[in-house]
């Protein structure tokens, strides 16, 4: 069955230390979307690509990073300059060209301490 | 700055019975309104996508209302069930730019 994996479910990492969270789908979505969520706050958008070699920032890009290299792959960097990076994170992707809904991964819990 | 607003934030209903809640948007420059249920480690699932003023959508007890001319759409739950214990969110998408902005929720608890 075709869908989105995130990957670990659950990461530690020490303050200072650059992260990778890793999206993958098999939907042949051409759009792919980060998403951070904090308690009492709806999910806010990091970087979004809509093409491979292409992405651009959301809302709250400061301290992230992304690359699209394959269709299939969206990975994103939780950088030492990020303030607050203990959150969930969650990936999605879309079918563009005309109105479709998101289909969104299980999300990465990360916590810095 | 363009704001979603979910309300209730959280509602309590009694298994058997009908509620409904509340998702209002800015109204111009509308292009689409989208529905997710999110259950507990779950992901998030698309209920609806609307996009036309007075659209009305179903899936199975489940329906949604728009109207873009003054900002709001309502989610309706008919005889809920303890599985429609979940957050709905509405997220609104503006013009053809391919970022929607999402509400907070509104978390559901089903009571037996």
């Amino acid at each position: 069955d075709g869908g989105i994996t995130q990957s670990p479910k659950y990461l530690f990492r020490k303050e200072g230390q650059n992260v990778t969270l890793s999206c993958e789908q098999n939907l042949n979505h051409d759009a792919m979307y980060w998403y951070r969520q904090d308690p009492g706050q709806g999910l806010r958008l990091i970087y979004y690509s809509q093409i491979v070699n292409d992405f651009q920032k959301g809302d709250i890009a400061e301290g992230y990073s992304v690359s699209r290299e394959k269709k299939e792959s969206f990975p994103l960097t939780v950088t030492s300059a990020q303030k607050n990076p203990t959150a969930f994170y969650l990936c999605a992707s879309k079918k563009t060209g005309g109105v479709h809904g998101y289909t969104f991964g299980s999300g990465t819990r990360l916590t810095v301490v | 700055i363009l704001n979603v607003e979910q309300s209730p934030q959280s509602l309590h209903v009694q298994e058997g019975d009908s509620t409904n809640f509340t998702c209002s948007f800015p109204s111009s420059n509308f292009y689409a309104l989208h529905w997710y249920r999110w259950e507990t480690a779950k992901s998030p699932e698309a209920l609806f996508v609307m996009t036309l003023n007075g659209d009305e959508k179903k899936k199975g007890r489940i329906s949604a209302t728009l109207n873009t001319k003054e900002g709001y759409s309502y989610l309706y739950i008919k005889g809920s069930q303890p599985e429609d214990s979940a957050t709905y969110l509405c997220a609104f998408a503006m013009n053809r730019d391919d970022k929607i902005i999402f509400g907070k929720g509104t978390r559901l608890h089903i009571l037996p």
